[in-house]
């Protein structure tokens, strides 16, 4: 149980185009979703943490217009990388926890951004 | 501040030995505590967790972690090492907010 997916799992864009990565809740409803970017050799680094039906928070330094979060449903939440940069390249997850879940976070297998 | 510590960047250990990852934190309060394995290019898999009770926690793939209060550690352990064990381990503890507050990792490489 506890299945986090997310689509795709690596995606090439051009410069100047926009991306949109899903993190899917396969088996529960997901209360609240995290986004979390990662560099090569680095820890991961929190983006954004969404609860469904409210606005995402952001967290410092992270543009909230570049990096959009929708937490449209208990099942999904999309992040959209908006006007891609080669340095927004970067492998970004995504997790998502539930009420009762011992606060445990759930971890999608990741998204390979390239911008070329 | 909240924060956690992993104090070796790489650990080598040899097939079938012991092996043991270290993980130090600082909280208020009651710690929740959280080892997290990554494999290349993958998410996380979670391993164990400790939020109270006994203070020797049985976790996947035959690793286990002992929370220490008075030395505010967490290290994961494992009682022989296997190849496929190689990989990147993550602590982390949860914050007030419910967010996880992660260390900067650990590069296990187990050799045959």
């Amino acid at each position: 149980g506890a299945v986090v997916s997310q689509h795709p799992s690596r995606v090439i864009c051009k410069s100047g185009t926009s991306v949109k990565i899903e993190c899917r809740s396969l088996d529960f409803q997901a209360t609240t979703m995290f986004w979390y970017r990662q560099f090569p050799k680095q820890s991961l680094m929190l983006m954004a943490t969404s609860n469904e039906g409210s606005k995402a928070t952001y967290e410092q330094g992270v543009e909230k217009d570049k990096f959009l979060i929708n937490h449209a449903s208990l099942t999904l939440s999309t992040l959209t990388v908006t006007s891609a940069h080669p340095e927004d390249s970067s492998f970004y997850i995504c997790s998502a926890s539930f009420q009762g879940a011992s606060y445990e976070q759930y971890f999608g297998p990741g998204t390979r951004l390239t911008v070329t | 501040a909240q924060s956690v510590a992993q104090p070796e960047d790489q650990v080598n250990v040899a097939e079938g030995n012991p092996l043991t990852v270290k993980c130090t934190y600082s909280v208020s309060g009651n710690p929740y505590l959280f080892w997290y394995v990554q494999y290349p290019n993958r998410g996380l898999q979670f391993l164990l967790k400790y939020i109270t009770g006994d203070n020797l926690v049985k976790g996947s793939y035959g690793f286990e972690a002992e929370f220490n209060k008075s030395q505010t550690s967490f290290h994961l352990k494992k009682p022989s090492a296997l190849v496929s064990d190689s990989a990147l381990y993550f602590c982390a503890v949860r914050d007030l907010n419910y967010q996880l507050i992660w260390g900067a990792g650990t590069k296990l490489i187990i050799k045959p």
